[in-house]
């Protein structure tokens, strides 16, 4: 049963565009959103996070949105750069000791995001 | 900036052998968390630990057993391997004392075990 789902395996947008990438999530529990970036035989890189008391947090070209009614959550990249190519994982983490991270994250399946030319 | 060190970055078994998987989280961080991955498969939470006790346990079989130690560093221990082993581990840490943010987890390497 799969809590955090990437509905989408792979993604593909040209250069200097909009990149979205998304996040469905079921359990209510979860109160933390985070993304990772990742390359093959790397780990995963943070890239951003959101809390659910927000509904949008913005770093440099990365902003992630957050719908709570709906357990939806969203990553806008743009520009969408070359560099950008790579397995984007969304992830969820429940409500942990004295509301700071000690719970394991749930990852999505991933995303692969290939940005064109 | 220091990140998270995994050792050994690959590792060779046989079936039924054991493995110690080793990892060093960055300075200051508290708290330590191990994952599986699988081919083709999304990380796989197997159990944390803050302050030198277990935090909170995923989905780690009970062959396996892990540990953090006085220096913060942590080891996975993996007895009678099988072939579904071969995999992926991370190691991660986080700050948990600095709160929602604690959820942040930075994520080493990896070590890439491959069991025959």
């Amino acid at each position: 049963d799969q809590q955090v789902k990437q509905n989408s395996p792979s993604l593909s947008v040209q250069e200097g565009r909009i990149s979205i990438l998304n996040c469905d999530y079921t359990n209510s529990m979860f109160d933390y959103f985070l993304w990772y970036k990742k390359y093959p035989a790397e780990g995963p890189t943070f890239l951003i996070s959101i809390s659910s008391i927000k509904d949008k947090n913005e770093d440099g070209r990365f902003t992630v949105f957050l719908n709570k009614s709906a357990k939806h959550l969203s990553l806008h990249i743009v520009p969408s750069q070359p560099g950008d190519s790579a397995v984007y994982f969304c992830a969820a983490a429940g409500r942990g000791y004295s509301g700071g991270g000690a719970d394991g994250l749930t990852f999505g399946k991933g995303t692969h995001l290939i940005i064109q030319p | 900036a220091a990140g998270v060190i995994q050792s050994p970055r690959h590792l060779i078994k046989e079936k039924r052998e054991t493995a110690t998987l080793k990892c060093y989280p960055i300075p200051r961080h508290d708290t330590v968390y191990w994952y599986q991955q699988g081919p083709g498969q999304d990380p796989q939470f197997l159990i944390s630990f803050y302050e030198k006790m277990q935090s909170d346990k995923g989905s780690i079989p009970d062959r396996f057993s892990a540990q953090q130690f006085s220096d913060y560093h942590s080891e996975l221990n993996m007895s009678s391997l099988e072939l579904g082993d071969s995999a992926l581990y991370f190691c991660a840490s986080s700050l948990r004392t600095s709160g929602s943010a604690g959820n942040e987890q930075f994520f080493g390497p990896g070590t890439r075990l491959t069991v025959l």
